[in-house]
């Protein structure tokens, strides 16, 4: 079947402006994660979604990142007022969260590079 | 906080040959799971490997094992008969086994390169 999907494969954009970052995660998997992996952090975790809501946010870094994600499937990652800092891949993970967690996988789709001039 | 830590950069291996990849965690849990995750040029990461820290037995899958050691919160990754294919980088990851969110902890990566 079909595995996650993220669009944009790549973007770039302006200081100032905002984007918006799309995944669509394996049909059927309740949770999904953004992750975001930049050269000096490595990779960092964002978000966890599980269905529609959004239980940890604790890895936003600022109040210009927002996300969410609407008929338990597709999810949006919103930067606002970009900063050259954004600059990263940005990933998105989803399981499906059946069976707890001695089963469960993160299966990640191909991320976002973003890039703010 | 869990915290990992990879503390090699990057690596190199001959064709056909064995590496290993270290990888060691901090944590105050006694229940959690770890995992090798790869990461080629394509940017999708791909799991190889995951062990449950319960299990005293160390988990292969095919030519990758690892060697777990609890008591040294270390977490190896071994890869036998290397490939042109295996080239990649390699991140180490942890993840809490309590709680709902199984968000990953992710060391910063060993760039594994396979020589012919």
């Amino acid at each position: 079947g079909a595995g996650v999907s993220q669009s944009p494969s790549n973007k770039v954009t302006e200081k100032g402006k905002d984007v918006e970052l799309r995944c669509d995660p394996i049909s059927g998997h309740t949770a999904l994660y953004w992750y975001r992996q930049s050269l000096g952090q490595g990779l960092e975790f964002l978000i966890y979604f599980q269905g529609n809501s959004a239980p940890d946010k604790s890895g936003l870094p600022s109040d210009r990142f927002s996300a969410e994600r609407t008929g338990g499937s597709v999810s949006t990652l919103t930067i606002q007022r970009t900063q050259q800092e954004d600059s990263a891949v940005y990933l998105c993970a989803s399981s499906p969260k059946r069976g707890g967690p001695s089963t469960d996988t993160q299966y990640f789709g191909p991320g976002t590079r973003l890039t703010v001039l | 906080a869990q915290t990992v830590t990879q503390s090699q950069p990057e690596m190199s291996v001959q064709e056909a040959e064995t590496v290993t990849l270290s990888c060691t965690y901090d944590t105050s849990e006694s229940d959690y799971y770890l995992f090798w995750y790869k990461q080629p040029p394509s940017r999708q990461m791909i799991l190889v490997i995951r062990q449950e820290a319960y299990k005293q037995q160390n988990a292969t899958e095919n030519r990758f094992s690892v060697n777990f050691q609890k008591a040294a919160k270390s977490f190896s990754l071994k890869i036998s008969d290397s490939q042109l294919g295996d080239a990649a980088m390699y991140f180490c990851a942890y993840r809490r086994s309590g709680g709902s969110n199984y968000k990953l902890t992710f060391g910063k990566g060993t760039l594994l390169t396979v020589n012919p």
